[in-house]
């Protein structure tokens, strides 16, 4: 089945370094999605990517999908103690409408 | 609007017991989900609903039942519970599954389950 591996599992920095997690597929995905959990929180729709390519940007966050659309990037620029959490991928393949298949997430931590 | 609310958002029970956990949307979303997250294991779906009146398992049913009530509560029920479903469990919405776009997922603050 689809699998979607997600890395670094843990990261840690310090207030105003930059920080970037990928996630990997298995399979080519129709779409990709990420999503910001803090702690003791629930997750939280960041973002959805759909083309080839494609690169969107939010404030400090870039998002990229990979041009053979079975990878993905997030990447945060001179990071923030508001950027703690876990953020998840979850990639959706063409052949199977519901299954949103969820990366493990990577867990960020920000150093004062 | 309160979004996608879940009750209760604790529990403890012991092995064998059943419980319900009850998940609303007040956002005339067509479908609904329960997720179940564990550490290191990200969310895994147990099953969700496309659209009132349809159920359909996910990754990890074994254990669980559901029930689409209406088209804003969905839920999930637990008949004999075992240790290994001691979780974290989230119910979610979409505004419509089965359309490209309409993916994005609103999720509930979640029940922390305890089964001893």
């Amino acid at each position: 089945g689809q699998q979607v591996m997600q890395i670094p599992q843990y990261q840690h920095v310090q207030e105003g370094e930059d920080f970037t997690t990928y996630c990997n597929s298995s399979t080519t995905l129709s779409n990709i999605q990420w999503y910001k959990q803090r702690p003791g929180g629930h997750p939280v729709f960041l973002i959805q990517l759909v083309k080839s390519g494609e690169v969107k940007k939010q404030k400090r966050l870039t998002f990229q999908f990979g041009e053979a659309k079975k990878n993905s990037s997030l990447h945060i620029t001179a990071t923030q103690t508001t950027d703690v959490g876990t953020y998840f991928c979850a990639g959706k393949s063409g052949g199977s409408n519901y299954k949103l298949t969820f990366g493990k997430g990577t867990l960020l931590t920000v150093n004062p | 609007n309160a979004g996608v609310t879940q009750t209760p958002k604790f529990q403890v029970l012991k092995t064998g017991q059943s419980m319900t956990l009850q998940c609303a949307q007040d956002m005339n979303h067509n479908s609904m989900y329960w997720y179940r997250q564990d550490p290191g294991m990200g969310l895994r779906l147990i099953y969700y609903s496309a659209s009132e009146g349809t159920t359909d398992k996910g990754e990890v049913p074994n254990g669980y039942n559901v029930s689409r009530l209406n088209k804003r509560e969905f839920s999930l029920r637990l008949e004999s519970a075992a240790p290994s479903q001691t979780s974290v469990y989230f119910c979610a919405s979409s505004e419509y599954m089965l359309i490209r776009g309409n993916e994005k997922l609103f999720f509930g603050s979640g029940t922390q389950l305890s089964v001893l």
